[in-house]
Protein backbone atom coordinates (compact mmCIF):
# COMPACT_ATOMS: atom_id res chain seq x y z
CA UNK A 1 0.00 0.00 0.00
CA UNK A 2 0.58 3.61 -0.25
CA UNK A 3 2.33 5.61 2.78
CA UNK A 4 4.11 8.00 4.49
CA UNK A 5 6.85 8.35 7.47
CA UNK A 6 8.13 11.51 8.62
CA UNK A 7 10.30 12.28 11.40
CA UNK A 8 8.49 12.50 15.27
CA UNK A 9 9.16 16.42 16.35
CA UNK A 10 8.44 18.62 17.74
CA UNK A 11 11.59 20.15 16.50
CA UNK A 12 13.59 22.85 17.79
CA UNK A 13 16.12 25.40 16.29
CA UNK A 14 17.64 28.49 16.94
CA UNK A 15 17.29 30.63 14.20
CA UNK A 16 19.80 30.37 11.47
CA UNK A 17 20.66 26.69 12.54
CA UNK A 18 19.79 24.40 9.43
CA UNK A 19 16.89 22.25 9.08
CA UNK A 20 16.42 18.80 8.63
CA UNK A 21 13.01 16.82 7.87
CA UNK A 22 13.22 13.81 7.62
CA UNK A 23 10.85 11.61 5.16
CA UNK A 24 10.24 8.30 3.87
CA UNK A 25 7.58 6.64 1.51
CA UNK A 26 6.05 3.56 0.63
CA UNK A 27 4.28 3.51 -2.63
CA UNK A 28 3.39 1.33 -5.50
CA UNK A 29 4.79 2.39 -8.99
CA UNK A 30 6.16 6.37 -9.36
CA UNK A 31 4.29 8.86 -7.00
CA UNK A 32 5.06 12.61 -7.09
CA UNK A 33 5.81 14.02 -3.60
CA UNK A 34 4.77 16.88 -1.40
CA UNK A 35 5.72 18.99 1.57
CA UNK A 36 2.86 21.49 3.35
CA UNK A 37 3.21 23.57 6.19
CA UNK A 38 0.51 24.47 8.47
CA UNK A 39 0.94 27.82 10.04
CA UNK A 40 -0.85 28.13 13.49
CA UNK A 41 -4.76 28.31 13.09
CA UNK A 42 -4.72 27.63 9.04
CA UNK A 43 -4.87 25.04 6.79
CA UNK A 44 -2.02 23.48 4.98
CA UNK A 45 -0.64 25.21 2.31
CA UNK A 46 1.85 23.63 -0.19
CA UNK A 47 5.21 24.27 0.01
CA UNK A 48 7.21 22.35 -2.72
CA UNK A 49 6.82 19.12 -5.09
CA UNK A 50 8.15 16.49 -7.17
CA UNK A 51 7.02 15.02 -9.56
CA UNK A 52 9.81 12.02 -10.45
CA UNK A 53 12.84 10.58 -9.37
CA UNK A 54 16.02 12.95 -8.62
CA UNK A 55 13.86 16.24 -9.44
CA UNK A 56 14.30 18.91 -6.81
CA UNK A 57 11.12 20.78 -5.35
CA UNK A 58 12.28 24.20 -3.82
CA UNK A 59 10.71 27.31 -2.47
CA UNK A 60 11.17 29.93 0.28
CA UNK A 61 14.70 28.36 0.94
CA UNK A 62 13.20 24.79 1.68
CA UNK A 63 14.24 22.02 -0.31
CA UNK A 64 13.62 18.47 -0.94
CA UNK A 65 15.15 15.68 -3.68
CA UNK A 66 12.71 12.76 -4.67
CA UNK A 67 15.57 10.02 -3.99
CA UNK A 68 14.21 6.55 -5.09
CA UNK A 69 16.71 4.61 -4.56
CA UNK A 70 16.31 5.18 -0.83
CA UNK A 71 12.50 6.14 -1.00
CA UNK A 72 13.21 9.76 0.60
CA UNK A 73 12.19 13.25 0.01
CA UNK A 74 13.50 14.72 2.87
CA UNK A 75 13.00 18.66 3.84
CA UNK A 76 16.47 20.71 4.13
CA UNK A 77 16.59 24.78 4.74
CA UNK A 78 20.05 26.23 5.13
CA UNK A 79 19.19 28.79 7.34
CA UNK A 80 15.45 28.70 9.27
CA UNK A 81 13.72 32.10 10.39
CA UNK A 82 11.62 32.37 13.25
CA UNK A 83 8.44 32.88 11.05
CA UNK A 84 9.46 29.52 9.64
CA UNK A 85 7.86 28.04 13.08
CA UNK A 86 4.94 25.37 11.92
CA UNK A 87 4.01 22.21 11.27
CA UNK A 88 5.44 20.56 8.02
CA UNK A 89 3.80 17.59 6.14
CA UNK A 90 5.34 15.32 3.66
CA UNK A 91 2.81 13.78 1.12
CA UNK A 92 2.72 11.44 -1.57
CA UNK A 93 -0.02 10.89 -4.50
CA UNK A 94 -0.02 7.36 -6.38
CA UNK A 95 0.27 7.37 -9.88
CA UNK A 96 -3.45 5.67 -10.00
CA UNK A 97 -6.45 8.11 -8.10
CA UNK A 98 -5.97 11.58 -6.81
CA UNK A 99 -5.88 10.86 -3.28
CA UNK A 100 -3.03 12.24 -1.27
CA UNK A 101 -1.26 10.53 1.58
CA UNK A 102 -0.39 12.42 4.30
CA UNK A 103 2.86 11.59 7.00
CA UNK A 104 1.56 12.53 10.63
CA UNK A 105 3.58 16.16 10.77
CA UNK A 106 6.76 17.21 12.36
CA UNK A 107 6.22 20.51 14.41
CA UNK A 108 9.22 22.84 14.26
CA UNK A 109 9.40 25.88 16.32
CA UNK A 110 12.30 28.39 15.87
CA UNK A 111 13.68 30.82 18.60
CA UNK A 112 15.34 34.08 18.01
CA UNK B 1 -7.11 34.67 -5.47
CA UNK B 2 -8.49 30.49 -5.91
CA UNK B 3 -9.35 29.63 -2.95
CA UNK B 4 -11.44 26.84 -0.67
CA UNK B 5 -13.73 28.38 1.30
CA UNK B 6 -15.17 26.18 4.95
CA UNK B 7 -18.09 28.05 6.26
CA UNK B 8 -17.27 28.00 10.20
CA UNK B 9 -14.04 28.13 11.89
CA UNK B 10 -15.02 26.92 14.96
CA UNK B 11 -18.16 25.48 15.99
CA UNK B 12 -19.30 24.00 19.02
CA UNK B 13 -22.46 21.03 18.85
CA UNK B 14 -24.25 19.15 21.13
CA UNK B 15 -24.00 15.11 21.33
CA UNK B 16 -26.80 13.70 19.20
CA UNK B 17 -26.98 17.17 16.80
CA UNK B 18 -27.14 16.77 12.99
CA UNK B 19 -23.68 18.58 11.59
CA UNK B 20 -23.11 19.71 8.36
CA UNK B 21 -20.09 21.16 7.64
CA UNK B 22 -19.71 23.53 4.24
CA UNK B 23 -16.85 23.45 1.77
CA UNK B 24 -17.16 25.67 -1.52
CA UNK B 25 -14.08 25.94 -4.11
CA UNK B 26 -13.94 28.97 -6.79
CA UNK B 27 -11.43 27.05 -9.13
CA UNK B 28 -13.37 24.46 -11.10
CA UNK B 29 -11.85 21.37 -9.61
CA UNK B 30 -13.38 18.47 -10.22
CA UNK B 31 -12.00 16.47 -6.98
CA UNK B 32 -12.78 16.94 -3.25
CA UNK B 33 -11.80 15.93 0.24
CA UNK B 34 -12.79 15.85 3.08
CA UNK B 35 -9.87 15.13 5.97
CA UNK B 36 -9.84 14.89 9.95
CA UNK B 37 -6.81 15.66 12.01
CA UNK B 38 -6.07 14.98 14.98
CA UNK B 39 -2.71 15.51 17.34
CA UNK B 40 -0.34 12.18 16.74
CA UNK B 41 -2.63 10.88 13.68
CA UNK B 42 -2.11 13.63 10.64
CA UNK B 43 -4.63 13.65 8.18
CA UNK B 44 -7.02 11.35 7.73
CA UNK B 45 -9.36 10.86 4.88
CA UNK B 46 -13.01 10.52 5.41
CA UNK B 47 -14.87 11.24 1.75
CA UNK B 48 -13.82 12.26 -1.51
CA UNK B 49 -15.41 13.07 -4.70
CA UNK B 50 -14.28 13.30 -7.66
CA UNK B 51 -17.59 14.69 -9.73
CA UNK B 52 -21.15 15.95 -9.01
CA UNK B 53 -22.88 13.50 -7.04
CA UNK B 54 -20.22 11.48 -7.23
CA UNK B 55 -18.63 10.16 -3.77
CA UNK B 56 -16.03 7.53 -2.46
CA UNK B 57 -15.76 6.34 1.56
CA UNK B 58 -12.17 6.82 2.59
CA UNK B 59 -10.17 5.44 5.28
CA UNK B 60 -12.78 6.38 8.40
CA UNK B 61 -16.04 7.28 7.14
CA UNK B 62 -18.22 5.67 9.76
CA UNK B 63 -20.22 8.54 11.14
CA UNK B 64 -19.85 10.63 8.25
CA UNK B 65 -21.73 11.10 4.77
CA UNK B 66 -21.58 13.68 1.91
CA UNK B 67 -23.07 15.60 -0.63
CA UNK B 68 -22.17 17.11 -3.84
CA UNK B 69 -25.46 18.57 -5.57
CA UNK B 70 -22.89 21.59 -7.23
CA UNK B 71 -19.46 21.37 -8.78
CA UNK B 72 -17.72 24.17 -6.27
CA UNK B 73 -19.46 22.72 -3.34
CA UNK B 74 -18.91 19.80 -1.25
CA UNK B 75 -20.02 18.63 2.11
CA UNK B 76 -19.92 16.77 5.06
CA UNK B 77 -22.58 15.41 7.67
CA UNK B 78 -22.19 14.16 10.56
CA UNK B 79 -25.32 12.21 10.94
CA UNK B 80 -25.48 12.09 15.10
CA UNK B 81 -22.59 13.95 16.21
CA UNK B 82 -20.50 12.32 19.55
CA UNK B 83 -17.73 13.44 21.34
CA UNK B 84 -15.10 11.55 19.69
CA UNK B 85 -15.71 13.62 16.24
CA UNK B 86 -14.33 16.58 17.84
CA UNK B 87 -11.60 17.33 15.26
CA UNK B 88 -10.19 19.64 13.22
CA UNK B 89 -11.50 18.87 9.83
CA UNK B 90 -10.15 19.85 6.84
CA UNK B 91 -11.92 20.39 3.09
CA UNK B 92 -9.16 20.05 -0.08
CA UNK B 93 -9.70 20.00 -3.73
CA UNK B 94 -7.34 19.43 -6.97
CA UNK B 95 -7.33 19.50 -10.48
CA UNK B 96 -7.30 16.63 -13.13
CA UNK B 97 -5.02 14.04 -11.71
CA UNK B 98 -3.57 16.23 -8.68
CA UNK B 99 -0.41 16.42 -9.71
CA UNK B 100 -0.50 20.30 -8.66
CA UNK B 101 -1.35 19.45 -5.00
CA UNK B 102 -4.29 20.07 -2.95
CA UNK B 103 -5.79 23.30 -2.19
CA UNK B 104 -6.75 23.39 1.44
CA UNK B 105 -9.27 25.33 3.19
CA UNK B 106 -8.55 27.33 6.53
CA UNK B 107 -10.20 24.26 8.64
CA UNK B 108 -13.11 23.85 11.02
CA UNK B 109 -12.46 23.29 14.49
CA UNK B 110 -15.73 21.22 15.42
CA UNK B 111 -16.53 20.83 19.46
CA UNK B 112 -18.94 18.07 20.64
CA UNK B 113 -20.26 18.67 23.69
Amino acid sequence: GNSVTQMEGPVTLSEEAFLTINCTYTATGYPSLFWYVQYPGEGLQLLLKATKADDKGSNKGFEATYRKETTSFHLEKGSVQVSDSAVYFCALKANTGNQFYFGTGTSLTVIP
Amino acid sequence: DVKVTQSSRYLVKRTGEKVFLECVQDMDHENMFWYRQDPGLGLRLIYFSYDVKMKEKGDIPEGYSVSREKKERFSLILESASTNQTSMYLCASSLGRGLGGYTFGSGTRLTVV
